[in-house]
């Protein structure tokens, strides 16, 4: 089956943390993406990346950090910078790099809480 | 960037027919719909994409006025399943993803 993990799908975090959230797809997409999501808001990207080694910032990036080494994996931390973390994460992936209308696959998300 | 507005919550009965409103005034010309529906605890899952006048598929309908200021998606026969929190995104074919657009959702409750 063709899909999107993300995991771990609870995760808590200690004051001055570091943690890394994983997201991996197998359905070779070319673009990848991060979101947040807050109880009862839509969603904020927080990157993006449209190919491997290439990502850009989205609209709350400040606290947050990615890599892109593989196409199939785009692992998003999130740091002791990042005062309000507590939140419910989606990635996503779509086809194409060059078209952001395509319709975006999501994983389960992974939900992060303070301790 | 175009801003999307919807109802925050909406309450229909098991097979009526439910039409939900997305709207976006500042549309662009090059702007696609898409909606997509979340389950609690889960992540959105893609309904229906459109450009302008109407679109359908197995499970839903799209409709798009000629203005394009506002979209409507039809849901026929509900059941107590489709209660889910339902988005509309606003976006363009080509760019940053970053003028990808969500709304804040609408939740919807199917009642016995």
């Amino acid at each position: 089956d063709g899909g999107i993990t993300q995991s771990p799908k609870y995760l808590f975090r200690k004051e001055g943390q570091n943690v890394t959230l994983s997201c991996e797809q197998n359905l070779n997409h070319d673009a990848m993406y991060w979101y947040r999501q807050d109880p009862g808001q839509g969603l904020r990207l927080i990157y993006y990346s449209q190919i491997v080694n290439d990502f850009q910032k989205g609209d709350i990036a400040e606290g947050y950090s990615v890599s892109r080494e593989k196409k199939e994996s785009f692992p998003l931390t999130v740091t002791s910078a990042q005062k309000n973390p507590t939140a419910f994460y989606l990635c996503a992936s779509s086809p194409r790099r060059d078209r952001v209308d395509q319709p975006q696959h999501f994983g389960d998300g992974t939900r992060l809480s303070i301790l | 960037l175009a801003k999307t507005t919807q109802p925050i919550s909406m309450d229909s009965y098991e097979g009526q027919e439910v039409n939900i409103t997305c709207s976006h005034n500042n549309i662009a010309t090059n702007d696609y719909i898409t909606w997509y529906q979340q389950f609690p605890s889960q992540g959105p899952r893609f309904i229906i994409q459109g450009y302008k006048t109407k679109v359908t598929n197995e499970v839903a309908s799209l409709f798009i006025p000629a203005d394009r200021k506002s979209s409507t998606l039809s849901l026929p026969r509900v059941s107590l399943s489709d209660t889910a929190v339902y988005y509309c995104l606003v976006g363009p074919l080509s760019g940053s993803a970053r003028q990808l657009t969500f709304g804040s959702g609408t939740q919807l409750t199917v009642l016995p």
